[in-house]
């Protein structure tokens, strides 16, 4: 079975640009979370979707948005990129909620 | 006073040894995790659990509920489970559901 496969993994954008992010979850799997890595905040939770429906959201301003499409891939969004967005984002697929999360690779972003 | 606390951030260790990582929370929770991270690389779920304790190889997660805490042990570590742990609970199910991490422990173990 394949794993959580995310594109690309790596990018460079200037401030004031915008990004999209793409995550492949594993076959079956309907949940989709979001995570930022950073050095300073370690990870934190950005989203959180299943079936196409954004179930929860993390305290970022709206600058971050994401979506999921009928076949449980999703992408995330960020606009007016600021250099504090620059960091590791991870996503992860697992059943549903409470259940094991299985991680992609992460898209290394770098904001110059 | 952060949700979840890990100790210690960081551990140096000699091939042989038995290590313990331990993983402090604050909320009532749903599941907790511990997740390995390699330097440069992914994240990898070690375990998930919400109960007891669970065993797979030379790895040991238990968790007590009503102290709100959990250790991950590794038993004759070596030079590749050189690596960041990562403790995350999950909340109390609910349209709140979501994984909050510890700040990891990094782990180096020397041959």
């Amino acid at each position: 079975k394949a794993g959580v496969t995310q594109t690309p993994r790596y990018l460079i954008k200037t401030r004031g640009q915008q990004v999209t992010l793409s995550c492949s979850p594993i076959s079956g799997h309907r949940s989709v979370s979001w995570y930022q890595q950073t050095p300073g905040q370690g990870l934190q939770f950005l989203f959180e979707y299943f079936s196409e429906t954004q179930r929860n959201k993390g305290n970022f301003p709206g600058r971050f948005s994401g979506r999921q499409f009928s076949n449980s891939r999703s992408e995330m969004n960020v606009s007016t990129l600021e250099l504090g967005d620059s960091a590791l984002y991870l996503c992860a697929s697992s059943w549903d909620r409470v259940y094991e999360q299985y991680f992609g690779p992460g898209t290394r972003l770098t904001v110059t | 006073k952060n949700e979840v606390e890990q100790s210690p951030q960081n551990l140096t260790a000699q091939e042989g040894e038995f290590i313990t990582i331990n993983c402090s929370y604050s909320v009532g929770i749903s599941a907790l995790h511990w997740l390995q991270q390699h330097p440069g690389g992914g994240i990898v779920s070690l375990f998930m659990l919400s109960s007891g304790k669970k065993k797979h190889g030379r790895l040991i997660a238990t968790i007590n509920i009503q102290e709100k805490h959990s250790s991950l042990h590794i038993t004759a570590s070596h030079p590749r489970d050189s690596a960041v742990y990562i403790c995350a609970v999950g909340g109390r199910g609910g349209s709140n559901y979501k994984l909050t991490f510890g700040k990891g422990t990094l782990l180096t173990v020397n041959p």
